[in-house]
């Protein structure tokens, strides 16, 4: 059974900070990872995804997530904070012919000045 | 590009009312998808279509929650009578094929349902 996991309820990173959100995930076969981020009374915006390829991805507003086979995880990472990335991320994994993606619980981000 | 419209934004009802949500999506999109979201959690799918037809309702609570896409383009999900448990964001979303190619899947903004 497919399932993703994002072991911090909330992470707090001062700005200026680099900052990791981590997700880790279990599925049969090769997995397609994505993450999502979510602002207050919006609905989810796409930032990256891994299909296959380059184990580092980059995607928007200078966000990037290396995928770990080894240690089924895809964390989402970002070199220097900024206040405005607080918000809810989350990670979801499905797998190829496999029509399901799963969600993870969200991440709380709090980026504080 | 034109992003996955929504509409109404917010409602408000009474128990036991009933409601209806409308979605376009992407266009030339084929697959689309609406899922639940209980404030401070992950997004829950309720039901996801490909074209016109169903791929999976198994989360759909079908004695109260209803959907539809006619025509294989826009949809709409209806909720006859609500409960207080359905207070919700109800988010459409779309992607080009069934999210089994790894398609990206496409969210618009949401439906925020207050039932009291």
């Amino acid at each position: 059974a497919q399932s993703v996991a994002q072991p911090e309820d909330q992470v707090n990173v001062a700005e200026g900070n680099p900052l990791t959100v981590k997700c880790t995930y279990s599925v049969s076969g090769n997995p397609y990872l994505f993450w999502y981020v979510q602002y207050p009374n919006r609905g989810l915006q796409f930032l990256l995804k891994y299909i296959t390829g380059d184990n580092l991805v980059k995607g928007s507003y200078g966000f990037e997530a290396e995928f770990n086979k080894s240690q089924t995880s895809f964390h989402l990472k970002k070199p220097s904070a900024l206040v405005s990335d607080s918000a809810l991320y989350f990670c979801a994994v499905g797998s190829s012919g496999n029509y399901q993606l799963i969600w993870g619980a969200g991440t709380k981000l709090i980026i504080k000045p | 590009e034109a992003g996955v419209a929504q509409s109404p934004r917010y409602k408000i009802i009474e128990k036991r009312q009933s409601v209806a949500f409308w979605c376009n999506p992407i266009s030339g999109h084929a697959t689309l998808y609406w899922y639940q979201q209980i404030l401070g959690q992950g997004p829950k799918l309720l039901i996801q279509f490909q074209n016109n037809g169903v791929v999976d309702d198994s989360q759909l609570p079908k004695d109260r929650f209803s959907a539809e896409r006619l025509k294989g383009v826009d949809s709409t999900l209806k909720i006859q009578p609500a409960k207080l448990e359905d207070s919700a964001v109800y988010l459409c979303a779309s992607s080009l094929e069934g999210f089994g190619s790894g398609n990206t899947i496409y969210f618009g903004e949401g439906s925020w349902l207050t039932v009291v």
